[in-house]
């Protein structure tokens, strides 16, 4: 089953603050996220693995709350090249191999306005 | 260039004509997946590959095949394409071993009439 992305879409201003959450229905050993501009393939953005730190990459950050089955990804002081598609793709399997058994939400449209 | 290509990047066939797109990557990465994109839907994982003659399904299978009989390529089988797979279809690599990032290919239009 597929995990639920919420919102669904929101539309900024540049220097302005989102988040995006993904929420799943079954145990989670892992969340990628990856972002998709518009024309273009999805590029990786981050993991959270079960048991890790939150983790970070420039002004986006994510979080994984392995107990609610959720991860949240946190874009600050936005800027224009923000804009596009988020994925959040969750694995539930234990091991190595079974993180890449992906499935992934149907996207937040991200989109930052001057 | 370290990449991931695909052919072709566009194809209208016809129901029933088979069909094979190809996946190839110079990155010596161990693992291989196709995912499908659809309006409203995301990306939906068909098959994934772990190395060289392991291959596993994903969410959406049905109706296609694979196969890694070499590291670097990893082509995507329609047997019998119906027009519901009609679709944008990315192929993707990663280093495998704990590291999970994948590289895209840049996606093949995939029309069934």
């Amino acid at each position: 089953q597929q995990p639920v992305q919420s919102p669904q879409a929101v539309i900024l201003r540049e220097g302005e603050d989102a988040v995006i959450n993904c929420s799943s229905s079954k145990a989670l050993y892992s969340v990628h996220w990856y972002r998709q501009k518009h024309g273009e393939a999805p590029v990786f953005l981050m993991i959270l693995l079960k048991g890790g730190e939150q983790k970070g990459h420039e002004k986006i950050s994510a979080s994984f709350n392995e107990k609610k089955q959720q991860s949240s990804l946190y874009l600050t002081a936005s800027q224009l090249s923000y804009s596009g598609t988020y994925f959040c793709g969750t694995a539930g399997g234990v091991d190595g191999g079974s993180n890449y058994k992906l499935t992934f939400g149907k996207g937040t449209l991200l989109t930052v306005n001057p | 260039e370290a990449q991931v290509t695909q052919n072709p990047r566009y194809l209208i066939t016809v129901t029933g004509k088979k069909l094979t797109v190809t996946c190839s990557q110079n990155m010596n990465h161990e693992y291989m997946s196709w995912y499908r994109q659809d309006p409203g839907l995301g990306l939906r994982q068909i098959y994934y590959s772990m190395n060289v003659e392991v291959t596993d399904k994903g969410d959406v299978p049905e109706g296609y095949k694979v196969s890694r009989k070499e590291k670097r390529n990893f082509p995507l089988i329609l047997e019998s394409p119906s027009p519901n797979q009609t679709s944008l279809y990315f192929c993707a690599s990663s280093f495998g071993q704990g590291s999970y990032e994948q590289y895209f290919g840049p996606g093949t239009r995939l029309t069934v009439t």
